[in-house]
């Protein structure tokens, strides 16, 4: 079945620093990617999404690449801020085994410091 | 449009009751899905509704959960005989159908649940 595997948190960084949040995936064909922030409290936020290979996917200043070869959509931002902290989700959507659904990650907490 | 409106946010129950929760998903959004978020983790499917009907279930789904979407609109979830292991933060979210697979979905900002 489809899978998605994350790299563990909490991850601290100071703010301005390099983001990388490692993402890989098993799945049958070309599924979708996506990547959801939550913060505390709330519900999820589609933060960027990539649907083929090679697709990078962006937003407020992440960015995500979609590599099949490597099935690995890992999320970067240059620069973080104080106000980036929040548990971040690799997901996708399938094209078979059930693919009207999401699988996610365990989610991988942000904390940015000053 | 206000989003996936979700109903209520918080509910603490004796373990052994039922509760039921609500979610009104975007209008012209006609699948509709719940997951279950325990702490720590990520979200994990439990059903989804095309309309009215309901295609599919997860094995998460026991006997004593139960979902409808009798008109097509809003949707509730009720569990019966609720059990401590029933806490968690029940999502709701909803997509525009069409066959395409590269949506993303809105999602509510959930209800969560404690059985004490």
């Amino acid at each position: 079945g489809n899978s998605v595997t994350q790299m563990e948190g909490p991850v601290t960084l100071s703010e301005e620093a390099f983001l990388t949040i490692n993402c890989t995936y098993t799945a049958t064909g070309y599924p979708s990617l996506f990547w959801y922030v939550q913060y505390p409290g709330e519900g999820l936020q589609l933060l960027l999404k990539a649907t083929k290979a090679d697709d990078k996917g962006s937003n407020k200043g992440f960015e995500a690449t979609y590599r099949k070869e490597t099935t690995s959509f890992h999320l970067e931002k240059g620069s973080v801020q104080v106000s980036d902290s929040a548990v971040y989700f690799c997901a996708l959507r399938g094209l078979t085994g059930g693919g009207n659904k999401l699988t996610f990650g365990t989610g991988t907490q942000l904390k940015v410091e000053l | 449009d206000t989003g996936v409106s979700q109903d209520p946010r918080h509910k603490i129950t004796k373990r052994g009751q039922n509760v039921t929760f609500r979610c009104d998903p975007i209008s012209e959004h006609n699948r509709l899905y719940w997951y279950r978020q325990t702490l720590g983790q990520g979200p994990e499917f439990l059903t989804y509704f095309q309309n009215e009907a309901q295609l599919e279930k997860s094995r998460l789904l026991s006997d004593r959960f139960s979902a409808e979407r009798p008109k097509g609109s809003f949707s509730t979830l009720e569990i019966q005989r609720t059990e401590q292991g029933d806490s968690a933060m029940y999502l709701c979210a909803s997509t525009p159908a069409g066959g395409q697979i590269n949506y993303g979905y809105t999602f509510g900002s959930g209800t969560r649940l404690t059985v004490v």
